[in-house]
């Protein structure tokens, strides 16, 4: 059974700092990472994803990869209010169709 | 946002009725999966489908049957409601399977009393 962790939280940043979000994955055979943001009451919506080691920038966001260790993170910069959000890391397999989620980690922005 | 569309948004049922539940979708995307989302729990697989009439379970199918008929069109049945079914329903799609994004419906929220 694969599992996904994540620190649920939550995780109070001012505005303008950078959030650092974290998750560790058991099944050294995953090869597909993405991170969801979910707003309270609201659908997952996709904002990254990653496959291979090393780090992915989109905008404000930045995911990291390293497969040696398991782990894999999200970086917001410039951390708005808005961003104030539940981030689930999910985790999928070679011939797998199942994506694997973490609980989820609760991102809160002061202004 | 991808053409996705669940429906009931919201249903309140009673204990021991079926329950039926849609996922429709306008992608065209072959894998199509149904996640419930409960606190402390997480978004958890119920059933899956790689392709009309090819399903798979989840690790928590007991109590819920699917069925898959034509591309654009994924049912979620429980066969009889207990109180434990009370969850958030989401559907969700994929174009190539796990090694690729999946994109999520607006959800159902289910009430069984």
């Amino acid at each position: 059974q694969k599992e996904v962790e994540q620190n649920s939280g939550p995780l109070s940043v001012p505005e303008g700092a950078i959030a650092s979000l974290n998750c560790t994955y058991s099944d050294r055979g995953s090869q597909s990472f993405f991170w969801y943001r979910q707003y309270s009451g609201k659908s997952p919506e996709l904002i990254m994803s990653i496959y291979s080691n090393g780090d992915k920038e989109d905008g404000r966001f930045t995911a990291q990869l390293n497969k040696a260790s398991q782990y894999v993170s999200l970086l917001i910069r410039d951390s708005q209010p808005s961003d104030s959000a539940t981030y689930l890391c999910a985790v999928s397999g070679g011939s797998n169709y199942k994506l694997t989620f973490g609980k989820g980690t609760l991102l809160t922005v002061n202004p | 946002d991808a053409g996705i569309t669940q429906s009931p948004r919201h249903k309140v049922t009673e204990t021991g009725t079926p329950v039926t539940l849609r996922c429709h979708q306008t992608e065209n995307h072959r894998y199509m999966y149904w996640y419930r989302q409960d606190p402390g729990h997480g978004l958890r697989l119920i059933h899956y489908s790689y392709g009309v009439k090819d399903t798979d379970k989840g690790e928590v199918s007991d109590g819920y049957s699917v069925s898959r008929s034509k591309t654009e069109d994924f049912l979620l049945t429980l066969e009889s409601a207990t109180s434990s079914q009370t969850s958030v329903y989401f559907c969700a799609i994929s174009d190539r399977g796990g090694n690729t994004e999946a994109f999520f419906g607006q959800g159902t929220r289910l009430t069984v009393v």
